[in-house]
């Protein structure tokens, strides 16, 4: 049971370039969801997916941003033309279910726009 | 809409104390709480999960709490030890709307010998 994978660990992006973040739940797990921590702040909640469906996209900034979880492969958490705001820590978790007994999180991948 | 306070905000004792975090949510209709360790640089290891129903989670050295109607929860940490030191998460997921946990800022904590 290898948990949460996310990947890349570490990703630097030219401002303007696009990034991708990958998630692949825990096996089992069939609902998704990305948060964001800023430097020095807590994690703030981005998106929920399930396959093929985006639930809630409340926290999502509203241009540049984009989230899948296709039928087959990871989540993808995509960021056009990034810029210099969107340096944080982008974390994966996922769930079983709606989360009643808990989430499992990734190690994260730390974006630095540079 | 929910809200989440950590205090401290940061912590610094010697090793062997008793230690309590405080966490506190401004909305009391929640599904269940939950509390999570941050390495730096690293991700969130869950260390207890309350259901709304459950007064209170222990594993080994660690003891948290709900009282929902005060909107309060404290994590219990018993002999604490350097490898303690870690920023400490609490988090509620709500009852209604989607599934999504809402974060306070943590607690750093710093365990010296």
């Amino acid at each position: 049971n290898a948990g949460v994978m996310q990947n890349p660990r570490h990703l630097v992006r030219r401002r303007g370039q696009e990034a991708r973040l990958r998630c692949s739940p825990m096996k089992g797990h069939s609902h998704v969801y990305w948060y964001r921590q800023l430097p020095e702040e807590g994690l703030k909640f981005m998106v929920y997916l399930q396959k093929e469906n985006i639930i809630d996209e409340s926290g999502m900034p509203k241009e540049r941003f984009s989230a899948e979880f296709p039928k087959e492969g990871p989540s993808i958490l995509r960021i056009q033309q990034v810029v210099r705001g969107d340096s944080a820590a982008y974390f994966c978790a996922s769930s079983p279910e709606g989360g009643g007994y808990g989430y499992t999180f990734g190690s994260g991948t730390r974006l630095t726009v540079v | 809409k929910q809200e989440v306070t950590q205090i401290p905000a940061a912590l610094s004792v010697p090793e062997g104390e008793n230690l309590v975090l405080n966490c506190s949510f401004t909305d009391s209709a929640i599904y269940n709480l939950q509390w999570f360790r941050q390495d730096p640089g690293k991700g969130l290891t869950s260390l207890l999960l309350i259901q709304s129903s459950q007064r209170e989670q222990t594993s080994g050295r660690l003891n948290a709490s709900l009282d929902k109607s005060s909107g309060r929860s404290t994590l219990y940490i018993a002999a604490s030890q350097p490898g303690d030191s870690a920023t400490y998460l609490c988090a509620v997921k709500d009852l209604g709307g989607y599934n999504k946990l809402i974060f306070g800022a943590g607690t750093r904590l710093a365990v010296h010998p």
